[in-house]
């Protein structure tokens, strides 16, 4: 069964400096992974995603991710943070079963500090 | 980008009442629309997958007759909360699919309606 783990509900860090988010994954077979942020009132919007190729992905707003398959992680990074790049974020892994669901974990929240 | 709007953002009803939560597409059509609930520091779980024209797929441990879904068009998705109780108050939140998948990232979500049931 496909889970997604995202240990830290909440992420602390000052303005400039870099951030990371962390995603640890299980599946069955070959993981298709994705990161959502959702910003307060808003819908869940695509960050970036990982099917194949390069484990470097690169996504919206400046973010990236770095695929790891022995560790199965899929950390979600950015080189300086900004005050708007607080939001909550959300890992997910793609059933790929058939269905096309997505299992999300259960969120962390980004603060960054001015 | 494409826009799914969810109405409505936030809903109070008394126990034993139903509660009807709708989700479109704005521009573009909807094959496939997922219905997902959230309760606090928990992620967002699966309830149904919603196909338009056929019977919606619900997940294990979700009641088809109390969570009814309808999916009539490739814009509306409709999730019906029957008979609510105080239990199912929650966080819930639609996602629409195009087509591609795969290839390109086509899955947009509702920015969500709060349930909450006296």
């Amino acid at each position: 069964a496909q889970s997604v783990a995202q240990p830290e509900d909440q992420v602390n860090v000052a303005e400039g400096n870099p951030l990371t988010v962390k995603c640890t994954y299980s599946v069955s077979g070959n993981p298709y992974l994705f990161w959502y942020v959702q910003y307060p009132n808003r819908g869940l919007q695509f960050l970036l995603k990982y099917i194949t190729g390069d484990n470097l992905v690169k996504g919206s707003y400046g973010f990236e991710a770095e695929f790891n398959k022995s560790q199965t992680s899929f950390h979600l990074k950015k080189p300086s943070a900004l005050v708007s790049d607080s939001a909550l974020y959300f890992c997910a892994v793609r059933d790929i079963s058939g269905a096309n669901n997505l299992f999300f974990g259960t969120g962390t929240r980004l603060t960054v500090i001015p | 980008g494409a826009v799914v709007s969810q109405h409505p953002s936030w809903v109070i009803c008394k126990s034993g009442t139903s509660v009807k939560i709708e989700c479109r597409s704005l521009d573009f059509q909807a094959t496939t629309m997922f219905w997902y609930r959230q309760f606090p520091k928990q992620s967002l779980m699966l309830m149904a997958t919603s196909n338009e024209g056929s019977k919606a797929t619900y997940e294990q441990g979700v009641e088809k007759d109390k969570f009814l879904i309808n999916h009539a068009s490739l814009t509306l998705s409709t999730l019906t909360v029957t008979s609510a109780h105080p239990e199912d108050s929650s966080f819930y939140i639609c996602s629409a699919r195009t087509q591609g998948l795969e290839t390109n990232e086509k899955l947009f979500f509702g920015s969500g309606t709060q349930l909450s049931v006296l």
